[in-house]
């Protein structure tokens, strides 16, 4: 089955400062990578999404980019806002059938 | 956008009795329904596939005599929680897959389940 790796665990970064946190996917068939920002004793929300034929999509101050040779993608959040804070995860899926999550990261943004 | 909306979002019962956690699809249809369990600051564990009309699919180490899963409708999955035990607490979350939507994965608010 597919493994996903997250890195890093935790990541504390200052106001202003960008972020970025890393997955790595080991099965070569997966074809959907969506991020997910969830906060204390909350679900999980969508906060974008990129599929295996793009490279790298952008909403605003959070992009992502997809190295499917290397199978691994990145969350980019630019202009960090104390409110970024939370756990992130990532995903990968082959056709909506499974999602196999990484381990979270918590990000923290110092004001 | 989709709403996926989960009730209870916490429940406290006592030891040995059951309880049932719903998750609705608030405007599309969801054929497809997953539920997660998630110890404290630790990422999600698939516990089983929710299908329309059909059995779902357990992941292994899932007790499914003890985790019933139910999706009776498009927009409604059901997870019930028989004869509970205080290692049972957890959060519990739901997730819809939105196929008309351009196959896009939507999760509930989580149920935290208190045994006591």
């Amino acid at each position: 089955g597919e493994n996903v790796e997250q890195h890093p665990s935790t990541l504390s970064v200052q106001e202003g400062d960008s972020a970025v946190i890393k997955c790595t996917y080991s099965d070569s068939a997966s074809n959907y990578f969506p991020w997910y920002k969830q906060e204390l004793g909350k679900g999980p929300q969508l906060i974008i999404d990129i599929r295996s034929n793009v490279g790298e999509k952008k909403d605003q101050r959070i992009a992502v980019t997809l190295n499917k040779t290397a199978k691994h993608f990145s969350l980019h959040i630019t202009e960090t806002q104390p409110e970024d804070s939370a756990v992130y995860f990532c995903a990968a899926t082959y056709n909506f059938n499974k999602f196999y999550f990484g381990s979270g990261t918590k990000l923290n943004v110092k004001p | 956008g989709a709403v996926v909306s989960q009730h209870p979002s916490w429940v406290i019962c006592k030891s040995g009795t059951s309880v049932k956690i719903e998750c609705r699809s608030l405007d599309f249809q969801a054929t497809t329904m997953f539920w997660y369990r998630q110890f404290p600051k630790q990422s999600l564990m698939l516990m089983a596939t929710s299908n329309e009309g059909s059995k779902a699919t357990y992941e292994q180490g899932v007790e499914k005599d003890k985790f019933l899963i139910n999706h009776a409708s498009l927009t409604l999955s059901t997870l019930t929680v028989t004869s509970a035990h205080p290692e049972d607490s957890s959060f519990y979350i739901c997730s819809a897959l939105d196929r008309g939507g351009g196959n896009t994965i939507y999760f509930g608010e989580g149920s935290w389940l208190t045994v006591v």
